[in-house]
């Protein structure tokens, strides 16, 4: 079956990068697009971006452009989200999600990411 | 794209009809496959969200037929026709129209009255 298994709960300080993983597995992971979208807390979901698994190409929301990087390992089927210059309003729960011509039909646990001082 | 959800909030009784509407500031009806590229999901507390409908009106997978979508082009509603107690929960639509930035709504809280 379908499995997305992200990394575990991390906290940083403002200013700081963070790099979340997401495990793929019950899958051709080369065959399909990754999506990652965040959870503020309080707040709706918010689309971040996503990764082509099989030519690593990428597109991100202009609003993550020249902060986020999306990347892949094909050999072991992982995907990451790193995000740099952290601010206080980054914290939030991070979804990587399996696409589904453009929807996204299986997501990981999520990540929660915390930036405090 | 802006995806504007209503109402934010509302509460049903059991085995009642729940209504939600989404709006897009512009059409998601893509003319090469006459599909409207807009998806709901439902988000339950400490859960990542799951997939209940795409293309408008198709139902995903193992979704009860409770669940139904309907809307073309700017103006979508999602409906439960009979409100169980496991779908309190917050609603999402969203468009996939438009990459890379496959915008969702604000969210609509269902509750039980």
């Amino acid at each position: 079956q379908v499995q997305l298994v992200q990394s575990g709960a991390e906290m940083r300080k403002p200013g700081a990068s963070v790099k979340v993983s997401c495990k793929a597995s019950g899958y051709m992971f080369g065959g399909y697009y990754i999506h990652w979208v965040r959870h503020v807390p309080g707040q709706g979901l918010e689309w971040m971006g996503w990764i082509n698994c099989n030519s690593g190409v990428t597109n991100y929301v202009q609003k993550f452009q020249g902060r986020v990087t999306m990347t892949r390992d094909s050999s072991i089927s992982t995907a990451y989200m790193e995000l740099r210059s952290l601010r206080y309003d980054d914290t939030a729960v991070y979804y990587c999600a399996k696409d589904r011509e453009g929807v996204s039909d299986f997501w990981g646990q999520g990540t929660l990411v915390t930036v405090s001082s | 794209f802006v995806m504007t959800q209503s109402p934010e909030s509302l509460a049903v009784s059991l085995g009642e009809r729940a209504s939600i509407n989404c709006k897009s500031s512009q059409s998601v009806l893509y003319r090469t496959n006459k599909k409207n590229h807009l998806a709901w999901y439902q988000q339950k507390p400490g859960q990542p969200p799951k997939l209940l409908i795409y293309w408008a009106s198709t139902r995903e997978s193992g979704v009860p037929d409770r669940f139904s979508g309907s809307g073309s082009e700017t103006d979508f509603n999602l409906t439960i026709s009979s409100l169980q107690a496991e779908d309190v929960a917050v609603y999402y639509c969203q468009q996939y129209y438009s990459t890379p930035s496959y915008t969702f709504g604000q969210g609509t809280k269902v509750e039980i009255k």
